[in-house]
């Protein structure tokens, strides 16, 4: 099986600009989660998707969206970039278990890597 | 809130020297606990787990006991190789919140021949 995919790997943009990040999930894994991952702030979480539904959002302000595919595809967004969102944009994903629930286990991708100019 | 602290590195050892990197949390529910590990230029793999207190994951020569009584999930190794050199992460995860996992800072470990 195919692992997870982000594309772009990386991304040059400047101060005002917006921003669309991709993520392919594993085939079969209908959980997506996106994390922002920073030499000062380590990894934080963004939000996650399941079956095109938002069920968890971190503390990141209204410029930071995502919305999810029928396809589990999923895209998280960031409008107004400012300096500090530069940093290494993760997608994990999810299978779900026998139970119907989600695996207590995500798998990375490789990131993607903003900066901003 | 539910947090995870790691300890700080850089951590550099000599190839096959012991390694212990500590990692204890705080939470409200009842986590399972999680190691991963970051290549160079790579996303998270995840090394082990443990879902109750007193389980111990462990996998390629690591391992990690899930301590309750001192909220504790410490990564050991007995001998380390160059090629363990990467920067490790300790998170957990609750029961019944989705699928949002508390990740430490992180520690970066350097192995030398």
């Amino acid at each position: 099986k195919a692992g997870v995919t982000q594309t772009p790997r990386y991304l040059i943009k400047t101060r005002g600009q917006q921003v669309t990040l991709s993520c392919s999930p594993i085939s079969g894994h209908r959980s997506v989660s996106w994390y922002q991952q920073t030499p000062g702030q380590g990894l934080q979480f963004l939000f996650e998707y399941f079956s095109e539904t938002q069920r968890n959002k971190g503390n990141f302000p209204g410029r930071f969206s995502g919305r999810q595919f029928s396809n589990s595809r999923s895209e998280m967004n960031v409008s107004t970039l400012e300096l500090g969102d530069s940093a290494l944009y993760l997608c994990a994903s999810s299978p779900i278990v026998a139970s119907g629930r989600v695996a207590n286990e995500q798998f990375f991708g490789p990131g993607t890597r903003l900066t901003v100019l | 809130g539910d947090s995870v602290t790691q300890m700080e590195g850089p951590v550099t050892l000599s190839e096959e020297a012991f390694l212990t990197i500590n990692c204890t949390y705080t939470a409200t529910g009842y986590p399972s606990l999680f190691w991963y590990v970051q290549y160079p230029g790579e996303g998270l793999q995840l090394l082990l787990k443990a879902t109750k207190a007193d389980d111990k994951g462990s996998n390629k020569g690591f391992e990690a006991t899930y301590r309750k009584e001192t909220t504790s999930f410490h990564l050991e190794k007995g001998s380390v190789q160059v090629s363990d050199s990467a920067v490790y992460f300790c998170a957990l995860k609750l029961m019944n919140t989705g699928n949002q996992f508390y990740f430490g800072t992180g520690t970066s470990l350097t192995v030398i021949p």
